[in-house]
This record gives C-alpha cells, structure tokens and sequence, in this order.
C-alpha cells in the first residue's frame, strides 16, 4: 500500500490564481481529512468527509472547497489564493476501526505570493 | 473554546537522556489521544495512542501517561536518540465530536550529541 498520496509537493501561486492539491488513499478508508500547517504551529482543520459524496466544514474552511466523488480522492480547490494560504498542507485518512488514528500525506508546500 | 495544548515549545537533551513532553488538554468529553512525531519536511507519524480508560501505555522505548484528574498526558522517550529529533504533536478526540482529532501546537525535541 502507498498510503496516502499528495500531488504536488510544491507550489507557488500568485494572488487570484487558483489550484487544486490532490489527495489520494489506498486503504479504503471512509474518512478523510485536509489541514494547513502555519510556521511553528499545529495542525488546523479545512475540510473533511466521512465518506464518498459527503463533506463537512472544519476549522478553518473560508477561501477553499472540496469534494468527494470516490472513497480514493479527496482534492482541495484554492479558487482566489491569498497570501494567507501560504502554509503546508497535509491530507490525512482513517477507517472505520474502533480507533481514531489518522494516516498523513507527506505534505504539500504552498507559497502564495 | 476548548483545545489541546502543550507546555513546552523546545526540550533539549542529552543522547541517552530520558525525554518528557507534556501536553494539557481541557475538554472533558476527550476520550483518545493519540501521540504524533514530525520530522522535518514530513507528515506527522503515529507513535502511540492511548484511551480515556487508561493511566498508561507502553511502547518501544515510548510510554503515555494519563491524568485525568488535573487534564494532563505526557510523552516519555527512553535514552533518547538523534532519531528522536522532531516535532511532537498530542491531539485528542472529543467523544460525540465526529471523529475528528483537535492538534496541540507541538513541542520541538532536539537530542544532543
């Protein structure tokens, strides 16, 4: 198994333009997660699923947009990136087990300038 | 509102030394909590969970401790290696949340040599 997949490991943008990160599990996992990473800082929830076709907002979820059309992949659209969106951006699964321990990406590195 | 938090930004040590990273949490409905390590340039890694039903659990040269009494896990590492040299999250689950897991800021372990 690959795990969890991220494309592209980075990025520059400039202010207005707009990408999608892509995220891609092979563990059939129902649930799947995005977050940034600022500098020096924790984890913060954007988006996440609980399965194909659903979609929830987190913590933080003002200038991006998801979607779940495959259990697989779960991309994050940027439409009118700012300079605030520079941040790392991780994906991350779990399956439906009695337990919660979410499974990373290797990470997308984002700078919009 | 409630989050997770931890006391230390940086802890340095000795190789060979024991390590100690503590994190606060102040929900009362948090009922898992799951330790993270980050390596540079990285996505975050499982290393050892724990349940609100426990005081401790053990791992290779890793052990979780919980206070449920004053809100308090910590993170031990025995005879610390360069290896070890990361950054480590706690995040906990808060029981009816939606499986989502709420991130510490994180604690930066440096081993010296």
């Amino acid at each position: 198994n690959a795990g969890v997949t991220q494309t592209p490991k980075f990025r520059i943008l400039k202010i207005g333009q707009s990408m999608t990160l892509q995220c891609t599990q092979d563990m059939n996992h129902n649930y799947m997660y995005w977050y940034r990473q600022d500098p020096g800082m924790g984890l913060k929830l954007i988006y996440y699923s609980v399965g194909a076709g659903i979609t929830d907002k987190g913590e933080v979820p003002n200038g991006y947009n998801v979607s779940r059309s495959t259990t697989e992949d779960f991309p994050l659209r940027l439409e009118l990136a700012a300079p605030s969106q520079t941040s790392v951006y991780f994906c991350a699964s779990k399956g439906t087990s009695g337990d919660y321990e979410q499974y990373f990406g290797p990470g997308t590195r984002l700078t919009v300038t | 509102g409630e989050s997770v938090g931890l006391h230390l930004p940086t802890l340095s040590v000795q190789e060979g030394d024991n390590s100690i990273i503590n994190c606060a949490y102040s929900n009362s409905a948090s009922d898992y909590f799951i330790w993270y390590k980050q390596e540079s340039g990285k996505g975050p890694q499982f290393i050892i969970d724990i349940r609100s039903n426990m005081d401790k659990r053990q791992g290779q040269r890793v052990t979780v401790l919980l206070n449920k009494t004053v809100k308090h896990l910590s993170l031990q590492i025995a005879a610390t290696q360069p290896g070890d040299s990361a950054v480590y999250f706690c995040a906990e689950n808060i029981r009816g949340g939606g499986n989502k897991l709420t991130f510490g800021t994180g604690t930066q372990l440096k081993v010296e040599l």
